[in-house]
């Protein structure tokens, strides 16, 4: 099993620009969530899915939609990127909502 | 937006110490998570908590959730060099139940 993939694992956009980063889990979790972590920083959830089907704002959603394509994938969308969105971004799946979360190996987005 | 601190900040010992840490919030929490994160990698899940005044054990962790529900404290015994990293708290917040959030987080050096 690969648990928490990510795609893709360093990115560069120029402000303005649009991209989404990917997530997959095999592990038949229900819920999934992203979360963005700033240098010397812990996580901030930027939104989550419950389930299939569901969608919810996190802590700083503002500047990101999401997508939960099956139960297996959930994909995070930057629509015009911005300099404070630099940061790196974690995807993470857990069995019950909130319950143990098992997270990717991030994505490590610069905008310029 | 919540904050749970973490202290200490930060840690220098040498190996074969025991560290203790902890975690405390203004707010009360349901669950408590104990994860830790290697440079460059995404947090892996430690111990996991669920009720007031929990006592877990993982190896040369222990981790109790406080009776107040506002804190949580981990204990790493006769520690190695790959002990090294950050230690985060988190967990849902009791109120909303819609809301997660990450600690500050504690650095670790072990000194060999």
């Amino acid at each position: 099993n690969a648990g928490v993939t990510q795609t893709p694992k360093f990115q560069v956009l120029k402000t303005g620009q649009s991209m989404t980063l990917q997530c997959a889990q095999d592990m038949n979790h229900n819920s999934m969530y992203w979360y963005r972590q700033d240098p010397g920083m812990g996580l901030r959830l930027i939104y989550y899915s419950a389930s299939e089907g569901t969608t919810d704002k996190g802590e700083v959603p503002n500047g990101y939609n999401v997508s939960r394509l099956n139960k297996r994938e959930f994909s995070l969308r930057l629509e015009s990127a911005a300099p404070s969105q630099t940061s790196v971004y974690f995807c993470a799946s857990s069995l019950r909502l909130f319950y143990e979360q098992y997270f990717g190996p991030g994505t490590r987005l610069t905008v310029t | 937006g919540q904050q749970l601190n973490q202290s200490p900040q930060s840690m220098f010992i040498q190996e074969g110490e025991d560290v203790s840490m902890n975690c405390t919030s203004s707010s009360i929490f349901n669950t408590w998570l104990w994860y830790k994160q290697d440079p460059g990698e995404g947090p892996v899940l430690l111990i996991a908590l669920y009720k007031a005044g929990e006592l877990t054990s993982n190896g040369r962790l222990t981790a109790q959730f406080g009776i107040t529900r506002k804190d949580s404290f981990l204990n790493i015994s006769a520690s190695i060099p790959s002990d090294v990293g950050i230690y985060f708290c988190a967990g849902p917040l009791s109120n909303t139940g819609n809301q997660f959030y990450f600690g500050t987080g504690t650095s670790l050096t072990v000194i060999p």
